[in-house]
């Protein structure tokens, strides 16, 4: 069973200030995806970024990216220039691809993140 | 843009009680899941179906089940609610493994509170 672990259960950033959120997880699978989510107050769940684990550039998506480490495991969420619409929940997900049924997400237990003045 | 819907936003159900939790999605996805939500503790998947009529469990099954008539409709049914079933339940859908990058579209969560 693959294992997620976030170890930041609350971080606090200053506007404009960039920020880092941590994220390993543990698989045997070769082949697999990695995502952060954003779920604000709205509770509506965001897709932030996605991660394919065969590419080896990391995923960037306007002024979020990600710093994939395939051997060690870790897949970290960096925030530039932080704004306040940024304050939420973040979640680490991981899904290993099946064939013949769903592919799920495994996710880990989150980090909230708030951005002040 | 996709939509998944719950039916209820907040529900308040006494112990014993059978509950229905809905979710309908409005893209044709093969896929479907439900999810709680506790605090510390992330998300957990309860249950999921790749398609019509089927249904597999996921890591806390007990005490829930699921039915799917048509594709579009999941349904989470709590057989005699209890409090430790109290918890954020999230909805979500995505088309069959190999399209659109994997990606899950979440419905906005039903927040059950059983007394």
């Amino acid at each position: 069973a693959q294992t997620v672990t976030q170890s930041q259960p609350e971080m606090s950033v200053q506007e404009a200030e960039t920020v880092t959120l941590s994220c390993t997880y543990d698989t045997s699978e070769s082949n697999y995806y990695l995502f952060w989510y954003k779920q604000p107050p709205s509770r509506q769940m965001i897709l932030v970024i996605r991660q394919e684990a065969y590419k080896q550039q990391n995923a960037t998506e306007n002024r979020f990216s990600v710093n994939f480490q395939k051997a060690a495991k870790s897949f970290s969420l960096k925030i530039s220039d932080s704004q306040l619409g940024d304050t939420a929940m973040y979640f680490c997900a991981f899904m290993k691809l099946s064939t013949g049924t769903a592919s799920k997400l495994t996710f880990g237990t989150g980090t909230r993140l708030q951005v002040t003045l | 843009d996709v939509k998944v819907t719950q039916s209820s936003r907040y529900l308040v159900k006494r112990t014993g009680e059978k509950v229905f939790l809905e979710c309908v999605q409005d893209m044709d996805h093969e896929n479907m899941f439900w999810y709680r939500q506790d605090p510390g503790l992330g998300l957990r998947l309860i249950y999921f179906s790749y398609d019509v009529k089927m249904k597999e469990k996921g890591d806390i099954p007990e005490g829930y089940s699921v039915s799917r008539e048509k594709k579009e409709r999941f349904s989470l049914i709590l057989e005699s609610a209890s409090t430790n079933q109290t918890s954020m339940y999230l909805c979500a859908s995505s088309p069959r493994t190999g399209k659109l990058g994997e990606k899950l579209f979440f419905g906005s969560g039903t927040q059950l509170s059983v007394l």
